[in-house]
């Protein structure tokens, strides 16, 4: 059966310093992989995805991530965190078996310190 | 500019009132999707339309219902609402089932 773990419901992390969103899953096939992100009462957005070729993906806002096959997982990260980033972030997947539903992770909520 | 348009963005119905939540979209997407969301859970699929052919999923309650006249405009309606239908509405849209999703704003329905 797909999956998705986010593994930590709260991240906290001082402005300026590296931040990571963990997300690990389970297909059955080619993993698509998603990341977005919720700012309070409003609706999800795209951050970036991973379908093929690099393993580092660049996305909006300075995010990127690290599709690691051996490991399953697709970690979200960003250099330097603004307070700005303050959200709750979804990780998703899709297998690219003919599925076309998205697996949603619980959600983590990351908090950027002043 | 606004993508993906949900309208309105907070209603209010009594217990047992029929409401009917709208989205639009500038996108010409093909898929139009409904998702519900409670309480900063991951949001939850209802149904969605790929062009005009409609994809119940199976554990969504007979109370839902949805019509998507054209390319541009999907409804969800909630014939009966429970107090546990109080939540957030997303609508969302994609080109393609396998791509990603462009989401709306969202509809936070209080039922009284």
């Amino acid at each position: 059966a797909q999956s998705v773990a986010q593994p930590e419901d709260q991240v906290n992390v001082a402005e300026g310093n590296p931040l990571t969103v963990k997300c690990t899953y389970s297909v059955s096939g080619n993993p698509y992989l998603f990341w977005y992100v919720q700012y309070p009462n409003r609706g999800l957005q795209f951050l970036l995805k991973y379908i093929t070729g690099d393993n580092l993906v660049k996305g909006s806002y300075g995010f990127e991530a690290e599709f690691n096959k051996s490991q399953t997982s697709f970690h979200l990260k960003k250099p330097s965190a603004l307070v700005s980033d303050s959200a709750l972030y979804f990780c998703a997947v899709r297998d690219s078996s003919g599925t076309y539903k998205y697996i949603f992770g619980t959600g983590t909520r990351l908090k950027v310190l002043a | 500019d606004a993508m993906v348009i949900q309208n309105p963005r907070y209603q209010v119905t009594q217990f047992g009132k029929p409401v009917t939540l709208s989205c639009s979209q500038t996108l010409n997407h093909n898929v139009m999707y409904w998702y519900q969301q409670k309480s900063s859970q991951a949001p939850k699929l209802l149904f969605h339309y790929y062009d005009k052919d409609f994809n119940n999923e199976a554990d969504t309650p007979d109370n839902f219902q949805s019509r998507r006249p054209n390319t541009s405009f999907c409804f969800l309606d909630i014939r009966s609402p429970g107090l546990g239908d109080a939540a957030m509405y997303l609508c969302a849209t994609s080109r393609d089932k396998r791509d990603e999703q462009y989401f709306g704003p969202g509809t936070r329905l209080t039922v009284t």
